[in-house]
């Protein structure tokens, strides 16, 4: 039972290029979200999703697009990295059963 | 909007001393609020979640207390060890289905041996 994993650890992006954050989760939970952590901003929420099919955005949701095809998989694209993209991104899961969240270990990403 | 603060930002104690880090929220209107622990460069681990009809929860040494009448929540960690050295955050979930956390920004803890 790996929980929640992310990939890659590290990340370095030229402004405009696109990439993809990938998460995985082997815990059959429903609720998936991606949060990137900033200094002196503290952890903000960029899209969460309820199940396979649906998606929604949270607090910081521009320049990201998300998809959920499957239950286990939830990644997040960047389609044009920008500088002000230069982040710590996790992502987090949530079963019905349970009100607590778990956090993967985070991608450390990088724009110049 | 809610918002969420956490007081002092860093906090330095001597080894097994008693301590007590503040979270303090601005709509009492939640589901749920966590204690999370953040060691450098990795992820966040629950420590203790508190429903909205509850007072308080324990675990081990943590325990953690929610008054909504006044906005507070406070983490309670007795006899102190070097290796509660980390970051510590708490989080609102403001219920109605959405599973949204609202962070506060985090008490940086150091217990010195």
């Amino acid at each position: 039972n790996a929980g929640v994993t992310q990939t890659p650890k590290f990340q370095v992006l030229k402004t405009g290029q696109s990439m993809t954050l990938q998460c995985a989760q082997d815990m059959n939970h429903e609720y998936m979200s991606w949060y990137r952590q900033d200094p002196g901003m503290g952890l903000r929420l960029i899209h969460y999703s309820v199940g396979a099919g649906i998606t929604d955005q949270g607090e910081v949701p521009n320049g990201y697009n998300v998809s959920r095809s499957t239950t286990e998989d939830f990644p997040l694209r960047l389609l044009s990295a920008a500088p002000s993209q230069t982040s710590v991104y996790f992502c987090a899961t949530l079963g019905r059963s349970t009100d607590t969240q778990y956090f993967g270990p985070g991608t450390r990403l990088t724009v110049l | 909007k809610q918002e969420v603060t956490q007081i002092p930002a860093a906090l330095s104690v001597p080894e097994g001393e008693n301590l007590v880090l503040n979270c303090s929220f601005t709509d009492s209107a939640i589901y749920n609020l966590q204690w999370f622990r953040q060691d450098p460069g990795k992820g966040l681990t629950s420590l203790l979640l508190i429903q909205s009809s509850q007072r308080e929860q324990t675990s081990g040494r943590l325990n953690a207390s929610l008054d909504k009448s006044s906005g507070r929540s406070t983490l309670y960690i007795a006899a102190s060890q070097p290796g509660d050295s980390a970051t510590y955050l708490c989080a609102l979930d403001r219920g109605a289905g959405s599973y949204q956390l609202t962070f506060g920004k985090g008490t940086k803890l150091s217990v010195i041996p």
